[in-house]
């Protein structure tokens, strides 16, 4: 099983809709890391936000919300209203530890493809 | 202003040859990475380094070789034993590679084709 998996690969939105995009990991560490990233056409990716897997409160920064859910390994992210620019490729990562293992790994998603039509 | 750089953006490279990618941080970051991404995947892990004068291999590290003299720079290269090279390659620090909880910081990216 992969260990990120984006459920969506790719989505149209007309603009102004509210689209979430949904992530669900898989790990046997206790203490991981969750992130979201975006990666616009210019190709560069943008750090967005990080969960610590022992804090479950959902997060808002403007129009982007994010739901953590602990029970069902979901790290699910909302853009509300959502733009023109928001355009792009969101990666969700999971930085966690193999079984004996002492360093963190990041590992990603494959991507979903957001697609925001005027 | 901090960040990033890689270079160059685009990079054809001859059957039999080697090329090198720049990576260049200012951000005094301690650790860094190399990732490939193909279209439709994400980014795979071929080599990372959480101090200078060490590296360690990622998941695709054959075909790659990486040196790590100085804090600022992980330039990367992709020898003639990689058959597929054709991809974007990222570069990324962190302030530390230990701790997990790092965020990492990307560069633009570089094209690599095969003429």
């Amino acid at each position: 099983a992969q260990k990120v998996t984006q459920v969506q690969t790719e989505i149209s939105v007309v603009e102004k809709e509210d689209v979430t995009l949904d992530c669900v990991y898989e790990t046997r560490d206790t203490t991981y890391y969750l992130f979201w990233y975006k990666q616009p056409p210019s190709g560069e990716l943008v750090f967005l936000i990080r969960r610590n897997s022992f804090d479950e409160q959902n997060e808002i920064s403007g129009r982007y919300s994010w739901n953590f859910q602990k029970s069902t390994s979901s790290f699910n992210f909302t853009i509300s209203d959502s733009q023109f620019v928001d355009s792009a490729v969101y990666f969700c990562a999971l930085s966690d530890r193999n079984p004996g293992a002492g360093s963190y790994q990041l590992t990603f998603g494959k991507g979903t493809k957001l697609s925001v039509i005027p | 202003d901090g960040g990033i750089t890689q270079s160059p953006k685009y990079l054809f490279r001859k059957e039999g040859q080697n090329v090198t990618l720049s990576c260049e941080q200012n951000l005094n970051h301690d650790a860094m990475y190399w990732y490939r991404q193909d279209p439709g995947q994400g980014l795979r892990l071929i080599y990372y380094s959480q101090i200078v004068n060490d590296f360690q291999k990622g998941d695709i590290a054959e075909g790659y070789s990486v040196s790590r003299e100085k804090k600022e720079s992980f330039p990367l290269t992709v020898t003639s034993a990689q058959k597929n090279p054709t991809a974007f390659y990222l570069c990324a620090s962190s302030l530390t590679g230990t701790g997990g909880n790092q965020p990492q910081h990307f560069g633009d990216g570089t094209r690599l084709s095969i003429l």
